[in-house]
């Protein structure tokens, strides 16, 4: 059973850089592909971009000059980095795994974390 | 972009008679090794998603049997077989054929 856990700034000031760190416990991070997601409030969800623990990464084109997903193993945790941010950005965002046996279904999520933009 | 389309955007259902959401995509998901890339999501308020139906019909671990999923190709469905008051939040159906992953806009079920 894979546990994740959001941690992070709640509050960031338009056009810096937001960052977040997903724990993982339970999991080996060879077994699974490690993704964001996030959904700004009453809306619904969009997908971010994942990471392998190889390095390989894919980004949603509508993000993808902005953010950056890696992995620190020796952490046991991936983290999630978006410049430049705006009011948009403001959702709350959410780590989960991807798996290829499932048809990379997220099935492990985090509980969410909300991240306001505002001065 | 896969644009996923879902309809009702709003079902309300007296406990224990069946629902049904459905969900088109603007282009297939059947993949060339033969299974359908869409999964069904139930998030109940203040939670993160659920997975419900994977790989189109495949039930989550733990999810009970008035869950299930059919369709093919660009049409898929989700059915609860008899409505209970737990049933209540946002399903979404999302495919994963292909990067950018999207979403449905969402259907809101709401238990009578």
């Amino acid at each position: 059973q894979v546990q994740l856990q959001e941690s992070g700034p709640g509050l960031v000031k338009p056009s810096e850089t937001l960052s977040l760190s997903c724990s993982v416990s339970g999991g080996s991070f060879s077994s699974y592909y490690w993704t964001w997601f996030r959904q700004p409030p009453g809306k619904g969800l969009e997908w971010i971009g994942y990471t392998y623990y190889s390095g390989t990464t894919d980004y949603n084109p509508s993000l993808k000059s902005r953010v950056t997903i890696s992995v620190d193993t020796s952490k046991n945790q991936f983290s999630l980095k978006l410049s430049s941010v705006t009011a948009a950005d403001t959702a709350v965002y959410f780590c989960a795994t991807l798996e290829n046996k499932n048809g990379y279904a997220p099935d492990y999520w985090g509980q969410g974390t909300l991240v306001t933009v505002s001065s | 972009d896969i644009v996923m389309t879902q309809s009702p955007l709003s079902l309300p259902v007296t406990p224990g008679e069946p629902a049904s959401i459905s969900c088109r995509s603007s282009q297939s998901l059947l993949h060339g090794n033969g299974k359908t890339y869409l999964h069904w999501y139930l998030q109940k308020p203040g939670q993160s998603p659920q997975l419900l139906i994977y790989l189109g019909s495949d039930r989550a671990s733990g999810v009970p049997d008035r869950f299930s999923g059919s369709g093919s190709g660009t049409d898929f469905t989700l059915k609860i077989s008899r409505v209970e008051a737990d049933d209540v939040g946002v399903y979404y159906c999302m495919q994963a054929l292909q990067t950018p992953y999207t979403f449905g806009q969402g259907t809101e079920l709401e238990v009578k």
